[in-house]
């Protein structure tokens, strides 16, 4: 199976900040990375795909990028509603493996 | 909009069983890969079961095969996990995905707890 490490597990930012998670994979998946959002009690929703497609109906302040086998969403300027729990996805090979999750909490 | 809407969770012994449901709306339900995902407190999140899309082809991780079974029935747009001799492991909230390049619809969830 495919290794997918994410980092930070916990994050604190202040609103405006600009916010970077990363999620590295035990091998080459090319561009095969989702990035998701979840916030308390609501179902999780996807943000970026295939590592840096915006999601329809996303903002723009969020994005992703890679290189080689490390992978990075950002956000340029947090704010309020960005509060949440933000989790990684490779699907370039069964099974599909997921990051551990960083917890992004206001300073 | 992709919708999902998972119930049958609750609190179970040791070594019984279990069935959760999902309803579908919002897509063609029987165009889609579909999926189970768990998440036990605390924990990361964990694939548990993938159903192609006549129901002829499912695919499970070891921890649970051969005691969970997904199936799912396209004239209702329903998708179904069958949970048999459930352990306190597979205590979780189990979320309802549809599979798509990745899971590009999630259910909110229902909690399944396994205790005596």
């Amino acid at each position: 199976d495919i290794q997918v490490t994410q980092s930070p597990s916990s994050l604190l930012a202040s609103l405006g900040e600009r916010v970077t998670i990363t999620c590295q994979t035990s091998q080459s998946i090319s561009n095969n990375l989702n990035w998701y959002q979840q916030k308390p009690g609501q179902a999780p929703m996807l943000l970026i795909y295939y590592a840096t497609s915006l999601q329809t109906g996303m903002p723009s302040r969020f994005s992703g990028q890679y290189s080689g086998r490390s992978f990075t969403l950002t956000i340029t300027s947090l704010e309020p509603e960005d509060i949440a729990n933000y989790f990684c996805l490779q699907h370039y090979s069964a099974p599909n493996t997921f990051g551990a999750g960083t917890k992004l909490e206001l300073k | 909009e992709v919708q999902l809407v998972e119930s049958g969770g609750g609190l179970v012994q040791p070594g019984r069983s279990l069935k959760l449901s999902c309803a579908a709306s919002g897509f063609t339900f029987s165009n889609y890969y579909m999926a189970w995902v768990r998440q036990a407190p605390k924990k990361g999140l964990e694939w548990v079961a993938t159903i192609s899309t006549s129901g002829s082809r499912t695919y499970y991780p070891d921890s649970v095969k051969g005691r969970f079974t997904i199936s799912r029935d396209n004239a209702k747009s329903s998708l179904y996990l069958q949970m048999n001799s459930l352990k306190s492991e597979d205590t979780a909230t189990y979320y309802c995905a549809r599979q798509y390049y990745g899971y590009t619809g999630w259910g909110q969830g229902v909690m399944v707890t396994v205790s005596s």
